[in-house]
């Protein structure tokens, strides 16, 4: 496989059940982002991993959880949410240091619907 | 700190006409900006990128966008819209400068409706 890979592309679940989201990059990357899309709403940025290391929550509520096992890995566990919670979840990966070039490339996303 | 205004969240145009979706940023150094494209239930793909090169930033599949310092632009444009093109368009400006990581800032996204 090639890219930035997510899965599920889809989950239903309820404000009680525990899920996770898995994002896999196959680029070489170093950095992983998750990004939350919400319907008329800018794209919001959740979380950066740099190296396994994360450097920025961006005062993400701890029902969300992040875990990078590794470069190549992010994984998004979600516990006790709400529907408002229900978006497309994106993963993100770029270079870091003197390859990196600016862009994020992403992945085709995580439809969650909270009921 | 950074950020991007798209000024129409809807665009129709008729296949084979020119398409223009409109895009001013705010920045307070010379930025990087980028539009990326989102198909439906696709993820985000990166049109073109303005890193401070050519003020005329040519993409995929047709598409370039100007950049303006003057008024503070940076418009996409192809010459004539096709059925594929049909899609949500973001402008994106870079909010880390010189960082480790990227941090964009996406704007609302214009929707782009292409009539047969």
């Amino acid at each position: 496989e090639t890219g930035v890979t997510q899965t599920p592309r889809h989950l239903v679940m309820g404000m009680t059940n525990k899920k996770s989201l898995k994002c896999e990059q196959h680029l070489g990357h170093n950095a992983m982002y998750w990004y939350k899309q919400s319907a008329k709403k800018p794209l919001e940025l959740m979380f950066v991993y740099n190296f396994k290391e994360q450097t920025e929550n961006n005062s993400v509520p701890s029902r969300f959880s992040p875990e990078c096992p590794n470069s190549s890995h992010l994984f998004l566990h979600l516990h006790t949410l709400q529907p408002e919670d229900s978006a497309l979840y994106l993963c993100a990966s770029s270079h870091t240091g003197t390859a990196n070039t600016g862009e994020l490339f992403f992945g085709e996303g995580s439809r969650l619907t909270v009921l | 700190a950074q950020s991007v205004t798209q000024l129409d969240s809807h665009v129709s145009v008729s296949e084979g006409t020119p398409v223009l979706l409109r895009c001013n940023y705010s920045s307070s150094y010379s930025p990087s900006l980028f539009w990326y494209v989102q198909h439906p239930n696709k993820g985000l793909q990166l049109l073109l990128k303005y890193t401070s090169a050519a003020t005329l930033v040519k993409g995929i599949n047709g598409f370039e966008a100007e950049f303006k310092k003057s008024e503070t632009s940076f418009h996409l444009t192809k010459p004539s819209a096709h059925m594929s093109d049909a899609a949500e368009y973001f402008c994106v400006v870079s909010d880390r400068y010189g960082g480790a990581t990227n941090k964009l800032i996406f704007g609302t996204g214009t929707l782009l409706a292409v009539q047969p």
